[in-house]
């Protein structure tokens, strides 16, 4: 069974910084990896979908990579600003149960101004 | 453009009394359709999803029931609501491939008192 794990559960950090958002899964056979940003009472918003043959995914100041050999993807964000704030899920889709996608509990990011 | 939409945003219903959440999505055809619930401080977990209209399927037993009278429309319901149904209930759609991206609506947060 597929299990999503992302750790730290929550990150404050200064304005400007470079962060790392980690997320791990137990089984590597995957068709992708997709990163999500949530705001307070709201719906989720894709950011980066990598399939399970790339290494990697970029936009703007965003970039995803994922090693599926060892069950593990990062986020790493550039220059965070306080509109970063948010939680962040990440969720695999899996060869199974109709193709479901197995979510992240989600690590909610504090940029601080 | 693909858009999904979702109402009510906010919902309080007291105990026993049905509900009926609606889903639509506009700008593709043949869609699957998701309903997810997310409890606070956990991830999604996949409630039904729905690969054609009248296809349902279930992924945990419960009170509640989908229905998808139309290709691009998807209804969340219950005869009578628990305390434990409270929740926030988002829906999603992606296109019928595995390598897709997942798309959600903005959610609604159900409260059953």
């Amino acid at each position: 069974k597929q299990e999503v794990t992302q750790i730290p559960a929550a990150l404050s950090v200064p304005e400007g910084e470079n962060l790392v958002l980690n997320c791990s899964f137990t089984d590597s056979a995957i068709y992708n990896l997709q990163w999500f940003r949530q705001d307070p009472g709201k719906g989720l918003t894709s950011l980066l979908l990598i399939q399970s043959s790339q290494r990697e995914q970029t936009s703007g100041r965003l970039n995803a990579s994922l090693d599926k050999s060892s069950g593990r993807s990062t986020l790493y964000i550039a220059a965070s600003q306080p509109g970063d704030s948010a939680t962040y899920l990440c969720a695999v889709r899996v060869p199974y149960n109709n193709n479901d996608m197995r979510f992240g509990a989600g690590t909610r990011l504090t940029v601080k101004p | 453009s693909q858009t999904i939409h979702q109402w009510p945003a906010t919902l309080v219903q007291p105990v026993g009394s049905p509900l009926s959440l609606e889903c639509t999505v506009e700008g593709t055809s043949n869609p699957n359709l998701y309903w997810y619930r997310q409890a606070a401080g956990r991830g999604l977990q996949l409630l039904f999803y729905s690969v054609g209209i009248g296809q349902i399927s279930s992924e945990v037993p419960q009170n509640l029931s989908a229905s998808r009278p139309q290709d691009r429309q998807f209804i969340l319901s219950s005869k009578k609501l628990l305390l434990s149904d409270s929740g926030f209930y988002l829906c999603a759609w992606s296109a019928g491939t595995p390598n897709e991206k997942l798309f959600f609506g903005s959610g609604t947060q159900l409260s059953v008192l």
